[in-house]
């Protein structure tokens, strides 16, 4: 089945980085965008950014601007996020989400979730 | 960036009873060139991600009850629960890709 699996929860001090995974399976990793989405605690969701996994183009929110990269692995069908300078307000489950292909690039609705990543930052 | 907000923040409502949850733009999310609105709902359980319900507002995805549905256009849209079942306790949230994708702040729906 569609599915993808992310990497366990993490506790980081602040100012440090934090790097999650996210490994896809049961469909063709190259044909669906991925982007990262997180929910701090009792809060909506906040899309953070988006990767393409055909040429690695990518498109991050304003408020992560310089502190999010994401890469992926096509050869494991992987995909990373990683955000540095790592403050307390950046606690939250992250998701990554694969992009349903109804719009173009980062403009899109997000049809399968990773199981969530609880990121942590405390001193 | 565009602001979703949801009405109400939570709702009881007896089972077999009808559901319905508001969501509100802050600009039209009808791309005029295909006629769609670039609008969609996700339903999520405790301790789990969000599921997709439906997306260019009205459009159900694959495996969603059909008590489940959309509607709306530009800047005002509905989510409706035709007749309410226990296991459809959840919060839910609209989320437009039309910009910079960006979600409301979700509506708790309980059984009264």
């Amino acid at each position: 089945q569609v599915q993808l699996v992310q990497s366990g929860g993490v506790v980081e001090k602040p100012g440090a980085s934090v790097k999650v995974s996210c490994k896809a399976s049961g469909y063709t990793f190259g044909n669906h965008g991925i982007s990262w989405v997180r929910q701090a605690p009792g809060q909506g969701p906040e899309w953070l950014g988006w990767i393409s996994t055909y040429n690695g183009n990518q498109h991050n929110a304003q408020k992560v601007q310089g502190r999010l990269t994401m890469t992926t692995d096509k050869s494991t069908s992987t995909a990373y996020m990683e955000l540095r300078s790592l403050r307390s307000d950046d606690t939250a489950v992250y998701y990554c989400a694969r992009n349903a292909g109804l719009g173009p690039q980062w403009l899109d609705a997000f049809d399968v979730w990773g199981q969530g990543t609880m990121v942590t930052v405390s001193s | 960036d565009t602001v979703m907000t949801q009405s109400p923040d939570s709702l009881a409502v007896s089972l077999g009873e009808r559901a319905t949850i508001n969501c509100r733009s802050s600009q039209s999310l009808l791309y005029s060139s295909n006629n769609k609105n670039y609008l969609a709902w996700y339903q999520q359980k405790p301790g789990q991600p969000p599921k997709l319900l439906i997306f260019w507002a009205s459009t159900r995805e694959s495996g969603v009850p059909d008590r489940f549905s959309g509607s709306g256009s530009g800047t005002d849209f509905t989510l409706t629960i035709s007749s309410l079942q226990a296991e459809d306790v959840a919060v839910y949230y609209c989320q437009q890709y039309y910009s910079t994708p960006t979600f409301g702040q979700g509506t708790r729906l309980e059984i009264k």
